[in-house]
């Protein structure tokens, strides 16, 4: 069955480097894209960008600047990395299968603190 | 950006209620609009994709229609379980999710 999982730190420093990784099984990852979208506590979703079976990429102009995603095929991996952290990017962090984000991971709690 | 628009931000209703939920975007999404739900601590679940199409395992009870900027999520009957909240997310352009309503019993 389609499972998308969600991994990476729970704790990040100001001005650091995030690195997410959202592992998926029951597709192929050059079949379909991969979403990653984040929601704050208590607050609403917010798509951060996708990675599209043909490896291009899109991403939310808000955060573009800061913003990489790319992925392992062989591994079926995709990677988040988003640097200059702040506190506002406290957030948890979901991965979500395709243009109809029809299947999600149960995200990963990124909690920006020094 | 495309902003998409949730009205009423909260909603209760009784057991067996007819509800509609709204959803207003900024301009035409060409009927690319996704409803989910999603349940304290869990992840969204899709449950209506492009308008009207019902995702697979979904009850009946849910509806979808709209076109234009203006769109709609119906529950036929409020069930316990369906306390909630509704996100709807357009997939016309640069994605964007609306900020969603609270569905609660009275």
């Amino acid at each position: 069955q389609v499972q998308l999982k969600e991994s990476g730190p729970g704790l990040v420093q100001p001005s650091e480097t995030l690195s997410l990784t959202c592992t998926v099984s029951g597709f192929s990852l050059t079949s379909y894209g991969v979403n990653w979208v984040r929601q704050p506590p208590g607050k609403g979703l917010e798509w951060m960008g996708t990675i599209w079976n043909d490896g291009s990429t899109d991403y939310n102009s808000a955060l573009k600047s800061r913003l990489s995603i790319s992925r392992d095929t062989s591994k079926s991996q995709v990677f988040l990395k988003m640097n200059s952290l702040q506190t506002e990017d406290t957030a948890i962090y979901l991965c979500a299968r395709g243009r109809d984000t029809d299947y999600w991971g149960q995200g990963v709690m990124v909690t920006v603190s020094s | 950006d495309i902003q998409m628009t949730q009205s009423p931000s909260v909603l209760s209703a009784s057991v067996g209620d007819r509800v509609t939920l709204n959803c207003k975007a900024s301009q035409n999404i060409n009927k690319y609009l996704n409803w989910y739900q999603q349940k304290l601590g869990e992840a969204p679940k899709l449950l209506i994709y492009n308008t009207n199409n019902l995702q697979t395992g979904i009850p009946s009870r849910f509806s979808g229609s709209g076109s234009g900027t203006d769109y709609t999520l119906t529950i036929s009957s409020l069930q316990p379980e369906d306390v909630a909240t509704y996100f709807c997310f357009q997939h016309n352009s640069w994605p964007t999710f609306g900020a969603g309503t609270k569905l609660e019993l009275k």
